[in-house]
């Protein structure tokens, strides 16, 4: 079965530190692909990115860098220089090669102090 | 347009009003999602509709009944909701219900059951 783990469940940090968040994930599957979603106060989900689980390779978009890590199922998501506009919570989510729905995971809150 | 348009942005209602949430997109995407969220909560999906058709009902009470009108459009049509239906419903697109394809996704509607 599918399961997406986000162990941190609100984190806070002084504006510029940087910080990652972390996502754990189970599935039996070969094929399958990760995501990850920022909700804002707003409410939109609004997606980052997704890597499919042949391409290990890391991904850096600005101040936002994803580890994918096959070995410890891990895909993690690290903000450098952290700025207000940042704090949202974020969700780590899983696809798998079938008609599965995707699972998200129970997201981190995070919160970026000026 | 990469936009998914939901309207009314709130929405409250008594439990024996009948009411719709619409949802929007122009990206020629065909695959549409609902999900209901509750508060600090992932999104949890309620439906899917692909290529209009209705291919995934998870288990979702009656009182909550979907529509898809042409490849663009989706409804919710809600009747005799319980308070504990309020929630964040968001609606979502994606080219097709492929597991690679990301979900792009409304700003919700809140709802509120009184």
């Amino acid at each position: 079965a599918q399961k997406v783990t986000q162990a941190q469940t609100e984190i806070s940090v002084v504006e510029k530190e940087d910080v990652t968040l972390d996502c754990v994930y189970e599935t039996r599957d070969t094929t399958y692909y990760l995501f990850w979603y920022k909700q804002p106060p707003s409410g939109e989900l609004v997606f980052l990115i997704r890597r499919n689980s042949f391409d290990e390779q890391n991904e850096i978009s600005g101040r936002y860098s994803w580890n994918f890590q096959k070995s410890t199922s891990s895909f993690n998501f690290t903000i450098t220089a952290s700025q207000v506009v940042d704090s949202a919570v974020y969700f780590c989510a899983l696809s798998d090669s079938g008609n599965t729905p995707l699972v998200f995971g129970k997201g981190t809150r995070l919160s970026v102090i000026a | 347009d990469t936009e998914v348009t939901q309207t009314p942005k709130h929405l409250v209602m008594g439990m024996t009003n009948k009411k719709s949430l619409k949802c929007e997109q122009h990206m020629g995407h065909r695959a549409m999602y609902w999900y209901k969220q509750k508060a600090k909560k992932p999104p949890e999906l309620m439906f899917v509709y692909s290529y209009e058709k209705l291919s995934i009902n998870e288990s979702v009470p009656s009182r909550f009944s979907p529509e898809c009108p042409n490849s663009s459009l989706l409804n919710l049509h809600l009747h005799a909701l319980q308070p504990e239906d309020s929630a964040l419903y968001l609606c979502a697109s994606s080219q097709d219900r492929l597991a690679a394809d990301e979900q792009f996704f409304g700003p919700g509607t809140r709802l509120t059951v009184l």
